[in-house]
C-alpha cells in the first residue's frame, strides 16, 4: 500500500516568513495530492491539490510542487500570518478507489 | 455544495455497549464513503471504504466484525463500534465522494468518542 511521510512534525515560523512542509510518497500509480488544514477538533480543510500530470501550482500565497520522478511534493506558504497556524497533512490517492492515504502532520506555528 | 455532516458529533458511552456513527452527504450523492479515525496529535488513519450498496473494503489491521460500516443508500452510511472499549476512543471522521473517479474528498466535522 501507500506509504506517506511528512517532515517537519513541527515547525515555529515569525509572521511574514516563508513556511515549507515536505512529503513524500511510496506509490508511483499515486497521482492526486491534496494538503490539508485541520485546526483542533474540526474537520480538514482543502487548501490546495495537484495532480500528477502538474508540477506546480499556486493559489495566492499558498503553492505546492511536486516532483513524480522523486515521489516528493512540498507545500510552500509565503506571508505568513498567525491564523496560518494549524495542523497541516499532506495525502496521497490515486483515482482508482480514490483512498487517500495521509502523512503524519505538521503543526505550523506562526509567531506574531 | 458538497457538504457532509456527522452525528452525532460526540457520544460518551460505557465499556461494552455499541454506538452508531452517521455520516451524511446533504446536497449531493456519495457514490463513495470513507471512514477514517485520528488519536489525539496523530494524523487521519484510512479504515475503510464503502461504496453505495455493497460490503466495505478494510485496511490492514482493521477489525471488520468490530466496525461495521453500512452504506445502504448514495447519502447515508454508518459506523457502528461493537462492544467499544476505552481504547477506541477517538475522533471518527468520514468522508465522501460523489464519483468513482472524482478526485475530491468532501469531510464530515467529526464525531468524538469517548468510552469509559
Amino acid at each position: 500500500g501507500e506509504n506517506v511521510e511528512q517532515h517537519p512534525s513541527t515547525l515555529s515560523v515569525q509572521e511574514g516568513d516563508s513556511a515549507v512542509i515536505k512529503c513524500t510518497y511510496s506509490d508511483s500509480a499515486s497521482n492526486y495530492f491534496p494538503w490539508y488544514k485541520q485546526e483542533l477538533g474540526k474537520r480538514p480543510q482543502l487548501i490546495i491539490d495537484i495532480r500528477s500530470n502538474v508540477g506546480e501550482k499556486k493559489d495566492q500565497r499558498i503553492a505546492v510542487t511536486l516532483n513524480k520522478t522523486a515521489k516528493h511534493f512540498s507545500l510552500h506558504i509565503t506571508e505568513t500570518q498567525p491564523e496560518d497556524s494549524a495542523v497541516y497533512f499532506c495525502a496521497a490517492s490515486r483515482i482508482t478507489g480514490n483512498q487517500f492515504y495521509f502523512g503524519t502532520g505538521t503543526s505550523l506555528t506562526v509567531i506574531p | 455544495g458538497a457538504v457532509v455532516s456527522q452525528h452525532p458529533s460526540w457520544v460518551i458511552c460505557k465499556s461494552g455497549t455499541s454506538v452508531k456513527i452517521e455520516c451524511r452527504s446533504l446536497d449531493f450523492q456519495a457514490t463513495t464513503m470513507f471512514w477514517y479515525r485520528q488519536f489525539p496529535k496523530q494524523s487521519l488513519m484510512l479504515m475503510a471504504t464503502s461504496n453505495e450498496g455493497s460490503k466495505a473494503t478494510y485496511e490492514q489491521g482493521v477489525e471488520k466484525d468490530k466496525f461495521l460500516i453500512n452504506h445502504a443508500s448514495l447519502t447515508l452510511s454508518t459506523l457502528t463500534v461493537t462492544s467499544a472499549h476505552p481504547e477506541d476512543s477517538s475522533f471518527y471522521i468520514c468522508s465522501a465522494s460523489w464519483t468513482s473517479g472524482s478526485y475530491e474528498q468532501y469531510f464530515g466535522p467529526g464525531t468524538r468518542l469517548t468510552v469509559t
